[in-house]
């Protein structure tokens, strides 16, 4: 079983829709965890930390529920420059693990 | 301010040979990660290097080896190359200790190796 687990997709959405990802993490010492963002053949992007509390940065709200060791990432108004893969990622000791990315294509 | 830059962009080896590949970490910033990123997957850890020493290492085989220099830049080596090494080879930067949970891993671009 992977430490980071996320659906692959593809979720095709049209322009202006909502749309959530989910994530699980299995290992309960990972210390802190991230939303990254990564276009085709490029490197990966910080998109936002995830807390507790949960976060929210424009049209994006990110989601921590420690309990059920659930990660969720939550896109309003979707646009076409939103199409990426979006990686779940947990830290420990460090060391950032990833999980394998879902990738969100919107269209016209 | 340069970020992580990574030499070269892309390599073509031969089964069974030795590759390099170079990183230079983010102004400020004094540790380096190394991740594989398979077609398809997420990156994947490889090792960390603080004040020249491999800190910590990931599930690969010692075929996967790596220098850190006195100016915080870094290299991968990998020695008998297979197949399946076939990957995009991410560098991150950080500044080491920095305690926040929300300190951020910069990635450099990659190094595109193929092996044929």
């Amino acid at each position: 079983r992977k430490e980071v687990e996320q659906d692959p997709g593809p979720f095709n959405v049209p322009e202006g829709a909502t749309v959530a990802f989910n994530c699980t993490y299995s290992n309960s010492a990972s210390q802190s965890f991230f939303w990254y963002r990564q276009d085709c053949r490029k490197e990966p992007k910080l998109l936002m930390s995830v807390y507790s509390s949960g976060n929210e940065d424009g049209r994006f709200t990110a989601q921590l529920n420690r309990a059920s060791q659930y990660i969720s990432l939550l896109i309003r108004d979707s646009k076409l420059s939103d199409s990426a893969t979006y990686l779940c990622v947990s830290r420990n000791t460090g060391k950032l693990i990833f999980g394998q990315g879902t990738t969100l294509q919107v269209k016209p | 301010d340069a970020g992580v830059t990574q030499s070269p962009t892309h390599l073509i080896k031969t089964r069974g040979q030795q590759v390099t590949l170079r990183c230079s970490p983010k102004s400020g910033h004094d540790t380096v990660s190394w991740y594989q990123q398979a077609l398809g997957q997420g990156p994947q850890f490889i090792f960390q290097y603080y004040e020249e020493e491999e800190r910590q290492r990931g599930n690969f085989p010692d075929r996967f080896s790596g220098h850190q220099f006195p100016n915080y830049s870094s290299e991968l080596n990998v020695n008998a190359l297979l197949l399946g090494d076939s990957a995009l080879y991410l560098c991150a930067s950080s500044p080491w200790g920095t305690g926040a949970l929300t300190y951020e891993q910069y990635f450099g671009p990659g190094t595109r190796l193929t092996v044929t």
